[in-house]
């Protein structure tokens, strides 16, 4: 069965601290993404993966920063956390064309930024 | 570039009643759909997708999807609802050509009656 994994469900931070959300696949997916759902505005693309130690910029990269140093791991790094960033994060992954493949969703990190 | 639209931020049924959900996309070819649900607290998981061939397609937990180019649509339906069935329906276009990255609609949040 296929797993995608974030390392926590739920988050509290406080404003200005150094936020990491990592999100493991097991799957050997060449993509992997991270998503941001708000209320409202359905999920919005922050950073996608295409290949280790590749990323591609999302609509809403601001504020973030991302790593994949190893295939099945896609970290995403909030250098310094505000409160505009509370929200609920959703990582993914997909072999091949994401634009036509299933994506794979893990079960999402809500963060908090207090 | 596509784009995806869900009318309806919230749809009500009663347990046992017909539900269709809607979606209208916008791309230049044919696109390749996908209908993802999201139950409470979870993250996305696959219902169906289209991309060729017979236009009615069949999903899982008993869901059906039917593409029309003409209407530029792939409403979701299933023919007798459960309570179970509540929680956030996705509709999302992907494209060929190297494209990667999937647009999602904002979400129509199911609603189910006793």
């Amino acid at each position: 069965d296929v797993k995608v994994t974030q390392s926590s469900r739920y988050l509290v931070k406080r404003t200005g601290e150094k936020v990491f959300l990592e999100c493991v696949q097991d799957m050997d997916h060449e993509n992997m993404f991270w998503y941001r759902q708000d209320p409202g505005l359905g999920l919005r693309l922050i950073y996608f993966s295409y290949d280790v130690k590749m990323k591609e910029k999302g609509d809403i990269p601001e504020g973030y920063s991302v790593s994949r140093e190893k295939k099945e791991r896609f970290s995403l790094i909030l250098e310094s956390a505000s409160t505009n960033q509370t929200s609920m994060y959703l990582c993914a992954s997909t072999s091949g064309g994401a634009g036509t493949d299933t994506q794979y969703f893990g079960p999402g990190t809500r963060l908090t930024v207090l | 570039a596509q784009s995806v639209t869900q009318p309806d931020i919230h749809i009500t049924v009663s347990e046992g009643a017909s539900l269709e959900l809607r979606c209208n996309y916008s791309y230049g070819a044919t696109p390749y759909l996908f209908w993802y649900v999201q139950s409470p607290g979870q993250g996305l998981q696959l219902l169906l997708k289209y991309f060729s061939g017979d236009t009615l397609v069949q999903g899982i937990k008993g869901f059906e999807a039917e593409f029309k180019r003409s209407q530029s649509s792939f409403n979701l339906r299933k023919p007798s609802v459960h309570w179970s069935d509540a929680a956030e329906y996705f509709c999302a276009v992907g494209a060929t050509g190297g494209s990667y990255i999937p647009t999602f609609g904002r979400g129509t949040s199911l609603i189910v009656h006793p």
